[in-house]
This record gives C-alpha cells, sequence and structure tokens, in this order.
C-alpha cells in the first residue's frame, strides 16, 4: 500500500534558525498536505499543492510540491517558539483515503 | 460555530470491554475519517466512509467497527479484540475527494 515517508523525525533548532522537513511518497499523489498538531492539540490543515512543483508561502512556511509529486518539503525560516509542534505532510489517493506521513517533530530552542 | 465534535475527552476502560467513541460534524461534510495516534507516532487510519451508509477499512482496522447512518455522525466502537487499545483518536471530516481534513479534538482512550 502507500507509504509517505517524513524526514526528519525530530529536529532540534534555535529560535531565530531555519527548519526543513521532507515528505516522500511510495506512489504518485495527486496533491499534498501539510498539517500542524501543537502538543497536546489535534491536527490543523496549513496548506494544500495539486501542481508539479508547486511552491507556495505562507508568512515564513514554504512548502513545496517536487515535479514527479511524489516529494514534499516544507521550509520554516528563522523559527519561532510559536512554530514548535509536529509537522505532517498527507496524500490522498483516488479513493479517498488520506495517508499521513510519519511526522517530523520541532523542537525550538529559545 | 461549524465543526467537529468528539466525546468524551478521556475516556477510562476496563480490559475486555466494548466502548464507542463519538464523533459529530455540522460541516455538511460528506467524507468522515478515524484515525489512530500513539505517543511520539503518526496518524494510522483506521476507517473512512465517503458517504451515508458505506465506510472503508483503513490500514488498521482489525479489533474496530464504524457505522455511518447520517452524515453528521461516525461512530467507532473499539471491541475487545482490539489487543492494544490505548491511544488517542482523532476523527475528521472533509467536503469531498481530494480536500483537506478537518479535525476534532480528539479522544484518549485508556484501557487497563
Amino acid at each position: 500500500g502507500q507509504q509517505v515517508m517524513q524526514i526528519p523525525q525530530y529536529q532540534h533548532v534555535q529560535e531565530g534558525e531555519d527548519f526543513t522537513t521532507y515528505c516522500n511518497s511510495s506512489t504518485t499523489l495527486s496533491n499534498i498536505q501539510w498539517y500542524k498538531q501543537r502538543p497536546g492539540g489535534h491536527p490543523v490543515f496549513l496548506i494544500q499543492l495539486v501542481k508539479s512543483g508547486e511552491v507556495k508561502k505562507q508568512k515564513r512556511l514554504t512548502f513545496q510540491f517536487g515535479e514527479a509529486k511524489k516529494n514534499s518539503s516544507l521550509h520554516i525560516t528563522a523559527t519561532q517558539t510559536t512554530d514548535v509542534g509536529t509537522y505532517f505532510c498527507a496524500g490522498p489517493s483516488l479513493y479517498q483515503k488520506v495517508t499521513f506521513g510519519t511526522g517530523t517533530k520541532l523542537q525550538v530552542i529559545p | 460555530d461549524g465543526g467537529i465534535t468528539q466525546s468524551p475527552k478521556y475516556l477510562f476502560r476496563k480490559e475486555g470491554q466494548n466502548v464507542t467513541l463519538s464523533c459529530e460534524q455540522n460541516l455538511n461534510h460528506d467524507a468522515m475519517y478515524w484515525y489512530r495516534q500513539d505517543p511520539g507516532q503518526g496518524l494510522r487510519l483506521i476507517y473512512y466512509s465517503q458517504i451515508v451508509n458505506d465506510f472503508q477499512k483503513g490500514d488498521i482496522a482489525e479489533g474496530y467497527s464504524v457505522s455511518r447512518e447520517k452524515k453528521e455522525s461516525f461512530p467507532l466502537t473499539v471491541t475487545s479484540a482490539q489487543k492494544n487499545p490505548t491511544a488517542f483518536y482523532l476523527c475528521a471530516s472533509s467536503i469531498g475527494r481530494q480536500a483537506s481534513l478537518h479535525f476534532g479534538n480528539g479522544t484518549r482512550l485508556t484501557v487497563t
């Protein structure tokens, strides 16, 4: 079945440093979604990318969808303590089954 | 306000008992999902439903059952056959095919 892997599993950064998480799917995706889960909370939708090679920005966050539509990345510039949490990518299949990546847990040291 | 309501927030049960987790949405979404999350782990799909009276198994359906008799409701029963039921259970919905998911606050189930 479809597998979605993310690296790294954990990342500790000093506040102000940049952060990147990478997402790789075993199958081609129709779109890629990114979610953020704060400690003790539930995942919250951040963004969806649809087109091959698409790049979208949300303030300090930059999302990219690979040319082959099998990988994606999330880059945060100048991290802040409010960025703490686990970031998940997710890829829906043709039959509505949505598979989540393994997640990257970000810790920001003030 | 529209949203997804999961209840209760915390649930405690004795081993061998079945337990049903509630999930209600007033977003008028067609699709609903149940995920399980273990400490430090990702989200694993238990069941999903694209339409009323229809649902499909996810990746870890064994020991669980669901029903979708109403568009707004998608209850999950954790049966005694589930060997490791203690986990954080998340319900989600989406407007349709390929759309993003909207999550409830989750239910933390502890079975002793």
